[in-house]
């Protein structure tokens, strides 16, 4: 079945470093990929998405390239800010095949920006 | 304009007992679906209802049930509670449609003791 990777946190960085979280994934068919955000007592939030090869999402200085060669979709921010601090899930749905509404999620990395 | 609404925030249940959980989907939205998310975990898809039917659902066991109602406010009842079913419980709502990006609500802390 489909799955998806991520790099094992918890990842620490200090203030304006660059971020990358590595994400791959395994699927049958053509999917879209996600990356969540989920703040500490709060549910997900899309965060930027990708429906198909060679696409980029990008928003609030995050981005992330949809690489079909590599089954790729990392994470990355030129400088991360204290308030990026959260957990971060990669994620693929396969709309054609099973719903828009069925995500596969990784299992999370943990970032803390520290001042 | 609210977003996915979850309620309770927090429920402490025994073993072998049954809890139902409640969500209403953001305003527009007519498909819910359901997630488990085991501490440290990535959610787990359970199930999707549109038009009050269950559409999809997951590797999860038949004690998992839900319901949606005509106005797309959904249930998810779990019964005979075991230790593992301790997790955050999740609504995520749409427009049904391929593109329609999902809607999380912050969630239901489940705590089976």
């Amino acid at each position: 079945g489909d799955s998806v990777t991520q790099m094992e946190g918890p990842v620490t960085l200090s203030e304006e470093a660059f971020l990358t979280i590595n994400c791959t994934y395994t699927a049958t068919g053509y999917p879209s990929l996600f990356w969540y955000v989920q703040y500490p007592g709060e549910g997900l939030q899309l965060l930027l998405k990708a429906t198909k090869a060679d696409d980029k999402g990008s928003n609030k200085g995050f981005e992330a390239t949809y690489r079909k060669e590599t089954t790729s979709f990392h994470l990355e921010k030129g400088s991360v800010q204290v308030s990026d601090s959260a957990v971060y899930f990669c994620a693929l749905s396969d709309a054609i095949i099973q719903g828009a509404q069925k995500l596969v999620f990784g299992q999370g990395t943990r970032l803390t920006i520290n001042p | 304009d609210a977003g996915v609404t979850q309620s309770p925030t927090h429920l402490i249940k025994t073993r072998g007992q049954q809890v139902t959980l409640r969500c209403s989907p953001k305003s527009g939205h007519d498909t819910v679906s359901w997630y488990q998310q085991a501490l440290g975990q990535g959610p787990q898809f359970i199930f999707q209802y549109y038009e009050e039917e269950e559409r999809q659902r997951g590797n999860f066991p038949d004690r998992f049930s839900g319901h949606q109602f005509p106005n797309y406010s959904s249930e998810l009842n779990v019964n005979a509670l075991l230790l593992g079913d301790s997790a955050l419980y999740l609504c995520a709502s749409a427009k049904q449609g391929l593109n329609s990006p999902l809607h999380f609500g912050n969630g239901t802390r489940l705590t089976v003791t």
